[in-house]
């Protein structure tokens, strides 16, 4: 069972805006950044969002990110089909320990 | 452009130790602004820490691993290394190296970290 609550799946139509939630608590959200990684079939995470909201080089401004309390969501807008793909939250906790998501599969239907 | 290569046994035996090498190419391990970890992922489910080190060796692991688990360095090398006792089933996973990146604005004001560059990963079966 993953610290970070996540739906475990999500879908959507090209061209439309998928939010995912990730909730967490007081130890974790609550007090520390949040980053999301986008995970393509039998490949390494990539980072997509990193400090709640920032976007590494490179990744398109389709992906954005907002925390509020001990909640964070990532937004996708004009959803493509290279979107599908798993989606993971992570944030330090205080208890000095990384933690992720079990993470929310995007299916482009 | 910084890459990490992790290598090692895809197959260990219950009860033995395992053990992954990763290597840094492209950048120096030494660099102050990076902490250096190991995430695993078992088969079909999601990610897990399990610890990270500083180049000065400096080290903090996954309290449920902690007993098992070592994270070394060796600077001359640009290499990092996992070493994963008394393995079970359970420790069956892809395991993937990455590199923690500290984020500052430009006042000097910490603003968050995360793991921003990721090794191909690597499969360890736990099986006789």
């Amino acid at each position: 069972q993953s610290v970070l609550t996540q739906p475990p799946s999500a879908s959507g139509t090209p061209g439309q805006r998928v939010t995912i939630s990730c909730s967490g608590s007081s130890s974790n959200i609550g007090s520390n950044t949040v980053n999301w990684y986008q995970q393509l079939p039998g490949t390494a995470p990539k980072l997509l969002i990193y400090s709640n909201n920032q976007r590494p080089s490179g990744v398109p401004d389709r992906f954005s990110g907002s925390k509020s309390g001990t909640s964070a969501s990532l937004a996708i807008s004009g959803l493509q089909s290279e979107d599908e793909a798993d989606y993971y939250c992570a944030a330090w906790d205080d208890s000095l320990i990384w933690v992720f998501g079990g993470g929310t599969k995007l299916t482009v239907l | 452009q910084l890459q990490l290569q992790e290598s090692g046994p895809g197959l260990v035996k219950p009860s033995e130790t395992l053990s992954l090498t990763c290597t840094v190419s492209g950048g120096s391990i030494s660099s102050s602004s990076y902490y250096w970890g190991w995430i695993r992922q078992p088969p079909g489910k999601g990610l897990e820490w399990i610890g990270s080190i500083y180049y000065s060796g400096s080290t903090y692991y996954n309290p449920s691993l902690k007993s098992r688990v070592t994270i070394s360095v060796d600077t001359s090398k640009n290499q990092f290394s996992l070493k994963l006792s008394s393995v079970t089933a359970a420790d069956t996973a892809v395991y993937y190296c990455a590199r923690r990146h500290n984020y500052y604005d430009s006042s000097g004001y910490y603003y968050g970290c995360a793991f921003d560059i990721w090794g191909q990963g690597t499969m360890v079966t736990v099986s006789s």
